[in-house]
């Protein structure tokens, strides 16, 4: 089983919708969550920090729950410019902080 | 500045060059990341530097050599690639590594080709 685990999508979305992506993580070591997005051959950037009370950020709110080892990411009123891979990122605490990815999530926003 | 650089952009080598990736930070980072990307993957964590000493290894075959001459600077120097090596590296730097958020800040990336 993968540390961390996303539907690779594709999700197609038209504009203005809202749409939700999860991710699974495996290792009950898991210290700290992130979502990150990537555009097509540039480096990932960081979208926000997940948190134990969730958090919002605009369009984009993201949830943790630590009972079921996952996390959430919603986007409401989609844009254009959401296409991205949207990454789960996870820290492990095994003695040192490990990063570890998941495969992403393609998000194509049409209008 | 929350600015992570990387050189060069591109880099075509043969299998029995040495060449260098640079990475450089002027955040006060003290924890330094090299992955490598390929396409249509995540990025995979090769090294992590935490107060310019390699903290984490993950396993890279020795063709691949990283250093860290001071704390804005990471080097991953390169001998005897192959082609499979060919891929995206990225360099990444955080505030600190022994945190529990610690927020990773990534360069452009260098793309590698080994012919």
């Amino acid at each position: 089983r993968k540390e961390v685990e996303q539907d690779p999508g594709p999700f197609n979305v038209p504009e203005g919708a809202t749409v939700a992506f999860n991710c699974t993580y495996s290792n009950s070591a898991s210290q700290s969550f992130f979502w990150y997005r990537q555009d097509c051959r540039k480096e990932p950037k960081l979208l926000m920090s997940v948190y134990s009370s969730g958090n919002e950020d605009g369009r984009f709110t993201a949830q943790l729950n630590r009972a079921s080892q996952y996390i959430s990411l919603l986007i409401r009123d989609s844009k254009l410019s959401d296409s991205a891979t949207y990454l789960c990122v996870v820290t492990l605490n095994t003695g040192g902080f490990k990063t570890i990815f998941g495969a992403g999530t393609r998000l194509f926003v049409k209008a | 500045d929350t600015e992570v650089t990387q050189t060069p952009k591109h880099l075509v080598m043969g299998m029995t060059n040495k060449k260098s990736l640079k990475c450089e930070q002027h955040m006060g980072h003290r924890a330094m990341y090299w992955y490598k990307q390929k396409a249509k993957k995540p990025p995979e964590l090769m090294f992590v530097y935490s107060y310019e000493k390699l903290s984490i290894n993950e396993s890279v075959p020795s063709r691949f050599s990283p250093e860290c001459p001071n704390s804005s600077l990471l080097n991953l120097h390169l001998h005897a690639l192959q082609p499979e090596d060919s891929a995206l590296y990225l360099c990444a730097s955080s505030q600190e590594q022994r945190r529990a958020y610690n927020e990773q800040f990534f360069g452009p990336g260098t793309r590698l080709t080994v012919l």
